[in-house]
């Protein structure tokens, strides 16, 4: 089945850690993004990357990282400086397109502040 | 992107059609109207998206008015699956491309 997965569902967080957050797709798809949810809120994007081994900084990237060494993986880092980290994390990918491709969600990984 | 403004809570009996409205009245020639829904605790989930002309799948319709600063979303025969938050998106490529500005979204609920 081709999809976004997300891993793990559920991530706890000790005060001064870096945790990262999974991402992978084998939709083929050349776009990939990471987004922020916190309760009853919209989604604010972190960071995108429109091909590999290259990325964008979204509305709120401070405190956060990505890589892009491969098609198929996104991965999100969560450092030490993001202050308020406790938040639902989604992953989405899209085909590149002229107009904003549809762009298709994995379930999402919740992160705690222990 | 456009700003998109939609109510924020709606009611719909189960089996009958719920309509969902949204107000994009800045939006620019380029930008495309999509629907998104959000159930509790997942991901986003990709309805609809038009342009101009008025679009139909097996999830829903999509009404643009002829002036494109509205539109509707239609769920002919809503269940209580269908009870989730429903965003109204307005994107174009170019400097914003890919990038989907969720809102707040209209809270959907369906009742038997």
């Amino acid at each position: 089945d081709g999809g976004i997965t997300q891993s793990p569902k559920y991530l706890f967080r000790k005060e001064g850690q870096n945790v990262t957050l999974s991402c992978e797709q084998n939709l083929n798809h050349d776009a990939m993004y990471w987004y922020r949810q916190d309760p009853g809120q919209g989604l604010r994007l972190i960071y995108y990357s429109q091909i590999v081994n290259d990325f964008q900084k979204g509305d709120i990237a401070e405190g956060y990282s990505v890589s892009r060494e491969k098609k198929e993986s996104f991965p999100l880092t969560v450092t030490s400086a993001q202050k308020n980290p406790t938040a639902f994390y989604l992953c989405a990918s899209s085909k590149q397109g002229p107009v904003g491709e549809t762009q298709y969600f994995g379930p999402g990984t919740r992160l705690l502040v222990l | 992107d456009a700003k998109t403004t939609q109510p924020p809570s709606m009611d719909c009996a189960e089996g009958r059609a719920a309509n969902l409205p949204c107000n994009h009245s800045t939006i620019s020639g380029n930008e495309y109207v999509y629907w998104y829904r959000q159930i509790h605790s997942q991901g986003p989930q990709y309805i609809i998206h038009g342009l101009k002309n008025n679009e139909t799948n097996e999830m829903a319709s999509l009404i643009i008015t002829e002036d494109r600063k509205s539109s509707t979303l239609i769920l002919p025969h809503a269940t209580l699956r269908d009870t989730a938050v429903y965003y109204c998106i307005a994107t174009a490529g170019g400097t914003s491309y890919g990038k989907l500005t969720f809102g707040q979204g209209t809270i959907l609920t369906v009742h038997p």
